[in-house]
């Protein structure tokens, strides 16, 4: 089946710092590509969709400028959590759509811890 | 508003049968999916229903009726391993997943 990347897999990083974490479909073509948040005991929270060249669409809530979200390629897409504090700690899970309607592969996710 | 609905938890026995059940409400229907989640794991695909029917995949199938917006997952054969939750996903009129909040599944020896 079709594999995405998510890349690290954790990450500890102090408050005010800049993380970014990587979503790589390794074998196929993402139309679009999703990002989502999930906390412990709960579902999983649609952040943004991006489709490549294109700007992301985020959920109301979600700030923009907080969490930047690249999809230069077909391939790749970056979330990029901007000025981190503890209460962004969180699951952040990415994942891929080849095309509609399809399931959504998803990538290992990313536990980010802010200290 | 969209809405799905599944049970918060449920317990069963190894080697018995569990049925989870998925009410949804949501804005157009292009399909209904089951999801496994381990506990700090990203979701698995399990299943992919669109038309109404059951689907049976080795120990899991997975029942639709678009018209009661109502499906269920049937696990067979119940193993340790499958302790996880199981969540519930429609895509709508745009093509976008709505998730339900997931099924927490004990599996007792």
């Amino acid at each position: 089946g079709a594999v995405v990347s998510q890349h690290p897999s954790w990450v500890i990083c102090k408050s005010g710092t800049s993380v970014k974490i990587e979503c790589r479909s390794l074998d196929f073509q993402a139309t679009t590509m999703f990002w989502y948040r999930q906390f412990p005991k709960q579902s999983l929270m649609l952040m943004a969709t991006s489709n490549e060249g294109s700007k992301a669409t985020y959920e109301q809530g979600v700030e923009k400028d907080k969490f930047l979200i690249n999809h230069a390629s077909l391939t790749l897409s970056t979330l990029t959590v901007t000025s981190a504090h503890p209460e962004d700690s969180s699951f952040y899970i990415c994942s891929a759509r080849i095309d509609r309607p399809t399931e959504a592969f998803f990538g290992q996710g990313t536990r980010l811890t802010v200290v | 508003g969209q809405n799905i609905d599944q049970p918060t938890e449920m317990t069963a026995t190894e080697g018995a049968i569990v049925q989870i059940n998925c009410t949804y409400q949501t804005s157009g229907f292009n399909g209904l999916f089951w999801y496994q989640q381990h506990a700090g794991e990203a979701p698995t695909f399990l299943s992919y229903n669109v038309l109404d029917g059951l689907e049976e995949k080795g120990r899991f199938s997975s029942f639709l009726s678009r018209s009661k917006g109502y499906s269920y997952l049937l696990l067979k054969e119940l193993q340790m391993k499958d302790s996880a939750s199981y969540l519930c996903a429609v895509m709508d009129s745009n093509y976008q997943l709505i998730w339900g909040a997931g099924t927490k599944l004990i599996i007792k020896p």
